[in-house]
């Protein structure tokens, strides 16, 4: 079946250093990919998104290029902040007869000051 | 726009009682979701509602858990009887109908703990 495997965490970075955050995923035919971000005590927020083969997604200074060659949807960002300290989650969509969304289980990101 | 609400926000109960979740998707939005997110893990999808209609509910443990969502708008959620491994975060998403491959909007979640 359809899957998202993501790098485990946490990852613990300094402030302003490059972050990557890996994602592999596993389906057929063409799902849509994100990236969603969840702070102590919330709920899960959209990120960025993309949804066809080489587009890239972006946002508040994250991006994530979706590789239908290598299956990969990895997170980067060129300077962290403190701020920036959440719980990552990579996930797929497609649609099969109502849009299901599979999450991967989830990075853990602390940056340092 | 306001957002996904759900409440309560915590919730703690004995195993064996019952408990109920309550979620209010964005206006407008036709397509909701409950998620189960266990402590370090990604959310798995427990039941998916088109309007008032489920769209997807093989996930969901039958014998136990329960949905609604009457009139296509609220949502509530109940479990009779809780299980210890119950213990999770709730969460509601909701989405516009056909727009599942653009993202959903989450809910805070309810967080539940069963002693």
């Amino acid at each position: 079946g359809d899957s998202v495997t993501q790098m485990e965490g946490p990852v613990t970075l300094s402030e302003e250093a490059f972050l990557t955050i890996n994602c592999t995923y596993t389906a057929t035919g063409y799902p849509s990919l994100f990236w969603y971000v969840q702070y102590p005590g919330e709920g899960l927020q959209l990120l960025l998104k993309a949804t066809k083969a080489d587009d890239k997604g972006s946002n508040k200074g994250f991006e994530a290029t979706y590789r239908k060659e290598t299956t990969s949807f990895h997170l980067e960002k060129g300077s962290v902040q403190v701020s920036d300290s959440a719980v990552y989650f990579c996930a797929l969509s497609k649609n099969t007869g109502g849009f299901k969304t599979i999450f991967g289980a989830g990075t853990r990101l602390f940056v340092k000051a | 726009e306001a957002g996904v609400a759900q409440s309560p926000r915590y919730k703690i109960i004995e195993k064996r009682q019952s408990v109920a979740f309550w979620c209010n998707p964005i206006s407008g939005h036709a397509t909701l979701y409950w998620y189960q997110q266990i402590l370090g893990q990604g959310p798995k999808l427990l039941i998916q509602f088109q309007n008032n209609g489920v769209v997807d509910d093989s996930q969901l443990p039958k014998d136990r858990f329960s949905a609604e969502r009457l009139k296509g708008v609220d949502s509530t959620l109940k479990i009779q009887p809780a299980k210890l491994e119950d213990s999770a975060v709730y969460l509601c998403a909701s989405s516009s109908s056909g727009q599942g491959n653009y993202g959903y909007t989450f809910g805070s979640g309810t967080r539940l703990t069963v002693v």
